[in-house]
């Protein structure tokens, strides 16, 4: 079993819905990520958290939007999203952002917009 | 210049024996470490092993190793007697010293490796 749960791990919207994901970590690890990826590619970071506060958003459209609200957990909420959105939505965290730190990664959330 | 270079989009192994997955990476940084994950069909990626550029012997894990050399900036992974378990798609990463405040971590485009019965 994965020790970052994900919720949920499938999820269907249409283009005007508002939906969010969410990352749940209890490993006392002090960075979460975001990552999206499409079938066969390596996996896009989107976001990174470093004790609570966003370090990272790497150009992501404003219809996604993060969210930590403690060390725990991470939210991504989503609102008017296109088609070319639909992908793998992976949530990881380290234990810190050092070059020797490993990610954990859930199960991911397969998303589909309509 | 792509930073982590998998020259393999798919490998074929027979069950019980060893494979090799490529991965050469770029940096100019003396300090970064490398890692390798494992992605089965169901989605989740699975951190296999990790090397760190100071480090002096190869890692490894289990039935896991990482070839190391670090003058022609390769890191394969070997994993030996293959099992059919190990079919999944394979990510080389790389994670920079100058990045470390950053948290990013750079992936290769992955190999697909399929183990035969």
């Amino acid at each position: 079993d994965t020790e970052v749960t994900q919720t949920p791990k499938h999820l269907v919207m249409g283009m005007t819905n508002k939906k969010s994901l969410k990352c749940e970590q209890h490993m006392g690890h002090r960075a979460m990520y975001w990552y999206k990826q499409k079938a066969k590619k390596p996996p896009e970071l989107m976001f990174v958290y470093s004790y609570e506060k966003l370090s990272i958003n790497e150009s992501v459209p404003s219809r996604f939007s993060p969210e930590c609200p403690n060390s725990s957990l991470l939210n991504l909420h989503l609102h008017a999203l296109q088609p070319e959105d639909s992908a793998l939505y992976l949530c990881a965290s380290s234990q810190a952002t050092g070059r020797h730190q490993p990610q954990h990664f859930g199960d991911g959330t397969r998303l589909s917009i309509l | 210049a792509q930073k982590i270079t998998q020259t393999q989009p798919g490998m074929f192994v027979q069950e019980k024996e060893a494979v090799t997955l490529d991965c050469t990476y770029d940096t100019s940084d003396p300090s970064y470490g490398l890692f390798w994950y494992k992605q089965p069909s169901s989605g989740e990626m699975i951190f296999l092993i990790y090397q760190g550029s100071y480090d002096q012997q190869n890692a490894t894990e289990g039935r896991y190793s990482l070839n190391f050399q670090k003058a022609r900036k390769s890191a394969n992974l070997v994993i030996s007697a293959s099992q059919l378990g190990d079919s999944a798609m394979y990510f080389c990463a790389m994670r920079e010293e100058s990045d470390t405040n950053a948290g990013k971590s750079t992936f290769g485009d992955g190999t697909t490796l399929t183990v035969k019965p």
